[in-house]
């Protein structure tokens, strides 16, 4: 596509439900990154694949979290049990083979609200 | 662990002015990059300037520059002849030059830019 694109774009949940999160990176990006951004915070990196490679789970902040790529393409952000302090702006991005100096292109995030 | 501190949390500049933006990092290595990144209400992050750590020389784009400054771990962003459209959050980014860390782009707490008339 011609952007990243995020779904949804607002997300409503009430404590306690799984909830998934899409990102569809730019055709042709190997690299995808998934961040937090936390009302007054800066961007909290969660998660990063690369192609084939095993992906950098570094950033998640426990086992509720968890995330796949399928196809080299499509990733899926996976919260269970939620809790409100999940609540923040998802962030997803790609970039063409994740190199250090690459620009990273961002979609426009999904707001999670945890009731 | 790499650090990135911005510590103007807001700042204001007229139309047509200057401003410019603070960001210092903390690193042991040398050989990294840094970035700024605006965020507009959009949500959607761009890119506005880069900067390799082994280039002495500072990055411009246009009406944006970067005053890289290595000895002091600091990496402020110069707008010039600011436009209304440069009001958005500018957040100041670190990325290893180690292969074993690249992944992961280190972000500042960001600036909130307005610009009045």
């Amino acid at each position: 596509g011609a952007g990243v694109s995020q779904s949804p774009s607002n997300k409503v949940t009430e404590k306690g439900k799984d909830v998934e999160l899409r990102c569809d990176p730019i055709s042709g990006h190997t690299a995808l990154y998934w961040y937090r951004q936390s009302l007054g915070q800066g961007l909290e990196f969660l998660i990063y694949f690369q192609g084939n490679s095993a992906p950098d789970k570094s950033g998640l902040p426990s086992d509720r979290f968890s995330a796949e790529r399928t196809g080299g393409s499509v990733s899926t952000l996976t919260i269970q049990r939620t809790q409100q302090e999940d609540s923040a702006v998802y962030l997803c991005a790609s970039s063409l083979q994740g190199l250090q100096n690459e620009k990273l292109f961002f979609g426009s995030g999904t707001q999670l609200s945890v009731l | 662990a790499q650090t990135v501190t911005q510590s103007q949390p807001e700042m204001s500049v007229q139309e047509a002015e200057t401003v410019t933006l603070s960001c210092t990092y903390d690193t042991s290595e040398s050989d990294y990059y840094l970035f700024w990144y605006k965020q507009p209400p959009s949500r959607q992050m761009i890119l506005v300037i880069r900067q390799e750590a082994y280039k002495q020389q500072n990055a411009t784009e246009n009406r944006f520059s970067v005053n890289f400054q290595k000895a002091a771990k600091s990496f402020s962003l110069k707008i010039s002849d600011s436009q209304l459209g440069d009001a958005a959050m500018y957040f100041c980014a670190y990325r290893s030059g180690n292969t074993g860390t690249a992944s992961k782009l280190t972000f500042g707490t960001g600036t909130r830019l307005q610009v009045t008339l």
